[in-house]
């Protein structure tokens, strides 16, 4: 099992522009979910899903997009770059959307910088 | 609003010694309270959880002591290794939700 994966590593973007940090998993996990991690701001939940068509909102999802169209993967979209987004992306997954105290698993994250 | 605040910020240990880790939460729905624990450049891993209705919870060198009166709870490493030198996040669940709300932080140092 690779677990969960995020692609790129790193991104540079220039404010406005737009792009996709992807996100899969292969423990056929129901429940997925993007954090963004700011220092001394801990982990903050963006988007969620808990299941292939159905996300919802978490903390912070402001100036995101998400889509689930499949078990496996779970992009999520920056629209129009903001400064602000500069931080670093976490995927993560679960089995369900009860279990994710006990058994959520992060990918190793994405770099983001937005100039 | 902070719902789970998470102190301190930084830690620095001697090698054997007891880290201690302590966060509170405000929101009484919360049932579930996980750490983990994240090395440079890593996502972060879940190191040890516990339920509001047990007092402590102990998992090899790790415990966290739990006191829902207080609406608080800490972890213990005891014996501290470089090894241990990590961040640390506490977090809290509520139900099903799925949702953790995460603490700050605590940038463990383990001098050798």
């Amino acid at each position: 099992n690779a677990g969960v994966t995020q692609t790129p590593k790193f991104q540079v973007l220039k404010t406005g522009q737009s792009m996709t940090l992807q996100c899969a998993q292969d423990m056929n996990h129901e429940y997925m979910s993007w954090y963004r991690q700011d220092p001394g701001m801990g982990l903050r939940l963006i988007h969620y899903s808990v299941g292939a068509g159905i996300t919802d909102q978490g903390e912070v999802p402001n100036g995101y997009n998400v889509s689930r169209s499949t078990t496996e993967d779970f992009p999520l979209r920056l629209l129009s770059a903001a400064p602000s987004q500069t931080s670093v992306y976490f995927c993560a997954s679960s089995y369900t959307a009860s279990s994710v105290a006990e058994t959520q698993y992060f990918g190793p994250g994405t770099r983001l910088l937005v100039l | 609003q902070q719902q789970v605040k998470q102190s301190p910020q930084s830690l620095i240990v001697q090698k054997g010694g007891i880290s201690i880790i302590n966060c509170a939460y405000e929101n009484t729905a919360f049932d579930y309270f996980p750490w983990y624990q994240q090395f440079p450049g890593k996502g972060p891993a879940l190191l040890i959880a516990i339920r509001p209705d047990v007092s402590e919870k102990k998992e090899g060198r790790f415990t966290i002591s739990f006191n829902k009166s207080a609406k608080q709870f800490s972890l213990h490493i005891m014996d501290s290794q470089p090894g241990d030198s990590a961040t640390y996040f506490c977090a809290a669940n509520r139900g099903n939700t799925g949702k953790l709300i995460f603490g700050q932080g605590t940038t463990l140092q383990v001098k050798p």
